[in-house]
């Protein structure tokens, strides 16, 4: 079975420098991996996805993440972190065999200070 | 186009009761998601409801129980309450590109 893990619940950041939100994933094959983002009080947003047709996904906001199949991650990056950046942080996959459930880790609240 | 939309926002209920949460699909989706969300545990996958049948189902107890429409709007039901069910409840639909879900904003149920 497919699981994602987000290897670090809380990340501060300093506005301005860059962002690493880290997320690993077990499975035997090819996923379809993605990133979400919820700010306070509102609903999840899809930032970014991945589906095989290249490893380095660009999402919005200027997020992007690259997929590594040897280390088995699919970090989320961004060169320079703004204030309006602050939020959870989700990474979910969906299994490619029969029952193609959709799974997410537990969150990363990114803090970004001024 | 109106987004997802759960009714009601806020809910308070006792321990033992039951209650159910509503959930309108964007328009044309069919794919119906719930989860469970709660400090410290994340999105917990409550069960997926496509063309009004369960597609998948995550591992909740049988008092988690959901249906959908012929209009794919979705009702989730959870009975004989416990003090851990409360949590904000996220349902979400997609169209063709299922691992693109619109999220609602959620139902935050408090359990007394």
């Amino acid at each position: 079975a497919q699981s994602v893990t987000q290897l670090d619940s809380h990340v501060s950041v300093s506005e301005g420098t860059p962002v690493l939100l880290r997320c690993n994933y077990s499975s035997s094959y090819s996923p379809s991996l993605f990133w979400y983002v919820q700010h306070p009080n509102k609903g999840l947003q899809l930032l970014l996805k991945y589906t095989s047709a290249a490893t380095l996904v660009k999402g919005i906001n200027g997020f992007e993440a690259e997929f590594k199949k040897s280390e088995t991650s699919f970090h989320l990056t961004k060169p320079s972190a703004h204030m309006s950046d602050a939020a959870e942080y989700f990474c979910g996959g969906i299994s490619s065999g029969s029952a193609r459930q959709l799974t997410f880790g537990s969150g990363t609240q990114l803090t970004v200070l001024p | 186009k109106a987004g997802v939309t759960q009714t009601p926002r806020y809910l308070i209920k006792t321990r033992g009761q039951q209650v159910t949460l509503s959930c309108s699909p964007i328009s044309g989706h069919r794919s119906v998601s719930w989860y469970q969300q709660t400090p410290g545990q994340g999105l917990q996958f409550l069960f997926e409801y496509f063309s009004e049948t369960q597609r998948n189902k995550g591992n909740f107890p049988g008092r988690f129980s959901g249906r959908q429409f012929s209009n794919s709007r979705s009702e989730m039901n959870v009975s004989t309450l416990e003090l851990g069910d409360s949590a904000l409840y996220l349902c979400a639909s997609s169209g063709t590109e299922r691992e693109k879900l619109f999220f609602g904003s959620g139902t935050q149920l408090s359990v007394l």
